[in-house]
């Protein structure tokens, strides 16, 4: 049974760093065609993917957030870290990880719960 | 990269087939047959529905189906029922190899 879930602060500052952490199980992030991506919804509004990391370390990130992303793995711990600088309140939504299986080329089938980030002074 | 467009809502009354359009470019959607559907119901977590444009996991009502054609994919939903209620994204890979979401559809049962 696949597993995710979201882990950080809830509060963040204008201008600092956001570290999300998500821990998942019944999967390995060393298996062939496996994949971890990061997609955030602000309150009301869209779905927005912000990065994906292959089972190989190959990264992906959204253009627009480019500079300020970066996606991590530590395999023996089954977690998958997003960090994001430069907070803005607008940055205010709930934060997604979810599972690529290997065999489909672009779908998320298992998602965590979410996790609300709310970025202000 | 741009959203894909959606239409904001689409409404239906039970036992009705509503359709859902997901317009993109010749880069995402109509570049790749690896478009994919969710379903969200409020304070949830998405849902797959649909994924390389036509197939449905495991556990997915078959009253859920996908087609595409050109820089358009689009969602049908047979056979309307309460539960369907919900808003709906679709997905696209690009050729940036990167993910774009949809603008979202809200999803009413009359």
């Amino acid at each position: 049974q696949i597993t995710l879930k979201e882990s950080g602060p809830t509060l963040v500052k204008p201008t600092q760093t956001l570290t999300l952490t998500c821990t998942f199980s019944g999967f390995s992030l060393s298996t062939n065609g496996v994949g971890v991506g990061w997609i955030r919804q602000p309150p009301g509004k869209a779905l927005e993917w912000l990065a994906f990391l292959y089972w190989n370390d190959e990264k992906r990130y959204s253009p627009s957030l480019k500079t300020r992303l970066t996606i991590t793995k530590d395999t023996s711990k089954n977690q998958v870290v997003l960090t994001m600088t430069n907070m803005d309140p607008v940055d205010t939504a709930t934060y997604y990880c979810a599972h690529k299986r290997n065999d489909w080329k672009a779908a998320f089938d298992y998602w965590g719960q979410g996790t609300l980030i709310t970025v202000s002074s | 990269q741009s959203a894909l467009t959606q239409p904001a809502s689409v409404s239906g009354s039970p036992g009705q087939s509503i359709t859902i359009s997901c317009t993109g470019t010749s880069s995402d959607v109509g570049g790749y047959n690896y478009v994919s559907w969710y379903q969200q119901h409020p304070g949830k977590a998405p849902k797959l529905m649909i994924y390389e444009v036509t197939n449905r996991p495991s556990g997915v009502s078959n009253r859920f189906s996908g087609s595409k054609s050109g820089n358009t994919a689009s969602l049908t939903i047979s056979g309307l029922q309460a539960e369907d209620e919900a808003d709906y994204y679709c997905s696209s890979y690009t050729r940036s190899n990167t993910y774009v979401f949809g603008t979202g559809t809200k999803v009413t049962v009359l």
